[in-house]
């Protein structure tokens, strides 16, 4: 089955300053890759998401990267702000009917120092 | 926010007990997958129901089960609780139609088995 790794697993950046948040993932045939974004007791919140046909997608300051053949991916956040202070989860599945499950990463906590 | 829904928010069960959890999906969306976080992890993939049937399950022991109903909403079933089940259990609703499948999650419930 598929395996997600995710590095870091924390985070600290100076305000204004750019996070990058990076994941691998094993299975070939993973072609939707979503980053979800949890702040404490809420829910994972799908902040951006990238399929396997481009290999980058941009959403005012978050922008996500795709290598196929390196089977890794990337996340972009520029300008860091205080609410951007959370944890960061990728995600990787396909989209063949019955196999659409999300195998998630370990998290990244991310922390915007004032 | 999304229109996912789950009830209830919080639940204590003691160990053997038995539990069900609910999840509304956001309209139009006819497939609801079901995941489990423990603390500081990310999410586990469960099962997922499409129309009324299940579509994949991920490595949990039969005694987590599930309905899905005609209008899309589903039931999780923990029979025997261990100690070690206690977790947020979440719920995602996605629209299967063969391409995108972007799923959105509920704010899950969070169960504790004393």
């Amino acid at each position: 089955g598929e395996n997600v790794e995710q590095h870091p697993s924390t985070l600290s950046v100076q305000e204004g300053d750019s996070a990058v948040i990076k994941c691998t993932y094993s299975d070939s045939a993973s072609n939707y890759f979503p980053w979800y974004k949890q702040e404490l007791g809420k829910r994972p919140q799908l902040i951006i998401d990238i399929r396997s046909n481009v290999g980058e997608k941009k959403d005012q300051r978050i922008a996500v990267t795709l290598n196929k053949t390196a089977k890794h991916f990337s996340l972009h956040i520029t300008e860091t702000q205080p609410e951007d202070s959370a944890v960061y989860f990728c995600a990787a599945s396909s989209t063949n009917f019955g196999n659409e499950k999300l195998t998630f990463g370990t998290g990244t906590r991310l922390t915007i120092i004032p | 926010e999304t229109g996912v829904t789950q009830s209830p928010t919080h639940l204590i069960k003691t160990r053997g007990q038995q539990v069900t959890l609910r999840c509304s999906s956001q309209s139009g969306h006819n497939t609801v997958s079901w995941y489990q976080q423990a603390l500081g992890q990310g999410p586990q993939f469960i099962f997922q129901y499409y129309r009324e049937e299940e579509n994949g399950r991920g490595n949990f022991p039969p005694r987590f089960s599930g309905l899905q109903f005609p209008n899309y909403s589903s039931e999780l079933n923990v029979n025997a609780l261990e100690l070690d089940d206690s977790a947020l259990y979440l719920c995602a609703s996605s629209l299967t139609s063969g391409g995108a499948n972007e799923q959105f999650f509920g704010p899950g419930t969070r169960l504790t088995v004393l």
